[in-house]
This record gives C-alpha cells, sequence and structure tokens, in this order.
C-alpha cells in the first residue's frame, strides 16, 4: 500500500507563473515532510520541509502547506523559473521507525517552459 | 566536500553474476540505507543500517544483501541479478538522532539481461 501518493505524474507551467506540486498521505503519525528534487542522472536533493505541528514554511520561491485534517501537502513554486525543470519527490517521515524512515511518493515531474 | 559516493555509476550485466555497489560517505553518518528508483514506484527502501554491524530489511528487500563493516561504507551486493533487478539505485545517509533529511548519492544505473 502506497502510504504517500503523488497522483499528478507530470506537471506543465509557463516560465513566470505559479507551479503547485501535490502530495496526499494516509498515516496520520508522520510527524515531518519533506521535497526533495531530482535532475536528470544525479541524486535527489532536499529542497524544503515541514514539521506536522506547522501549516506553512517558506523559503524564497518556495513554500509548502500542510494541511493534516486532510492528509495533504503542497510544494509551491513562485516565480517558477527552467531551472526548476526536474522530478520532485514527496517524502514523509515515521518516528516510530528507524527513527525516522523516509517514505517517497511516486514523484511529479515538472516542466517549466520560457 | 561532504558527499555520498557511488559506484558504479552505470553497469550493464548478465542474470546470474554476482556484483556489488559500492558506497561510501565522509560526513561520519551513523545512517545509511539503499533506494531504488523505479517509474511509477517512486522510491523504495531495500535495505539499511542503523550504526556499524547493524542492519535490516527495508520494504524491498528480496534478491539483495549489504554489510556495514566500516561506518563510511554501505555495499549493496545483488548475488544473482536478474532482470527485475534492473533500475536506478541510490545510496543516502544521515545523522543519527532524529535528523530526518537524507542525504543522496547521485545514483547507480543498473540493466541487467
Amino acid at each position: 500500500d502506497q502510504q504517500v501518493k503523488q497522483n499528478s505524474p507530470s506537471l506543465s507551467v509557463q516560465e513566470g507563473r505559479i507551479s503547485i506540486l501535490n502530495c496526499d498521505y494516509t498515516n496520520s503519525m508522520f510527524d515531518y515532510f519533506l521535497w526533495y528534487k531530482k535532475y536528470p542522472a544525479e541524486g535527489p536533493t532536499f529542497l524544503i520541509s515541514i514539521s506536522s505541528i506547522k501549516d506553512k514554511n517558506e523559503d524564497g520561491r518556495f513554500t509548502v502547506f500542510l494541511n493534516k485534517s486532510a492528509k495533504h501537502l503542497s510544494l509551491h513554486i513562485v516565480p517558477s523559473q527552467p531551472g526548476d525543470s526536474a522530478v520532485y519527490f514527496c517524502a514523509a517521515s515515521d518516528p516510530y521507525n528507524q527513527g525516522g524512515k523516509l517514505i517517497f511518493g511516486q514523484g511529479t515531474e515538472l516542466s517549466v517552459k520560457p | 566536500e561532504a558527499q555520498v559516493t557511488q559506484n558504479p555509476r552505470y553497469l550493464i550485466t548478465v542474470t546470474g553474476k554476482k556484483l556489488t555497489v559500492t558506497c561510501s560517505q565522509n560526513m561520519n553518518h551513523e545512517y545509511m540505507s539503499w533506494y531504488r528508483q523505479d517509474p511509477g514506484l517512486g522510491l523504495r527502501q531495500i535495505y539499511y543500517s542503523m550504526n556499524v554491524e547493524v542492519t535490516d530489511k527495508g520494504d524491498v528487500p528480496e534478491g539483495y544483501k549489504v554489510s556495514r563493516k566500516e561506518k563510511r561504507n554501505f555495499p549493496l551486493i545483488l548475488e544473482s541479478p536478474s532482470p527485475n533487478q534492473t533500475s536506478l539505485y541510490f545510496c543516502a545517509s544521515k545523522p543519527s538522532g532524529g535528523y530526518r533529511e537524507l542525504f543522496f548519492g547521485e545514483g547507480s544505473r543498473l540493466t541487467v539481461l
């Protein structure tokens, strides 16, 4: 069973507009959520995170929103740039497993067109 | 430079020929893990290690072995590779003590014919 789901395999956005990537989870015990960005032929790199006690975390052009009641988080990129084109993975951390095992979604491939 | 290094980056092999993918980190991290990435399935954990000589199965351990004899190294062993192990493999590490962010290597693309 997939505990973390990214239902959109791909997203295409115009440069300068907002990109919204979505993620749903099923386990209410997850206490920390992360977004990773992955370019081709590279490993995933950490982008931004949020604790379950917060509902928003902002870092420059990137903002993550958490809706615990809906078990949903989203990543907003404003404004989107061509260099943001990559695969984005949502991950949830289980504090009762391995001291915080990361469980990943399927990924969403973002394409930002000039 | 702090990093997780995997080798080889690319490998084509044949069914049944044992291979090892090495992983080394220079950040003195206690925790290390292997993931595989497959289309539509995201990143799935194969094995993990909480510290030296402490390893355990992840979500998809079948067909793989690991060892953790030294803190910095965590090799992934495929004793008898099969085509369903064709995948993109990532090694990752992090400090212990509740730290959540994983640091990933650049990946090893393995093809088993």
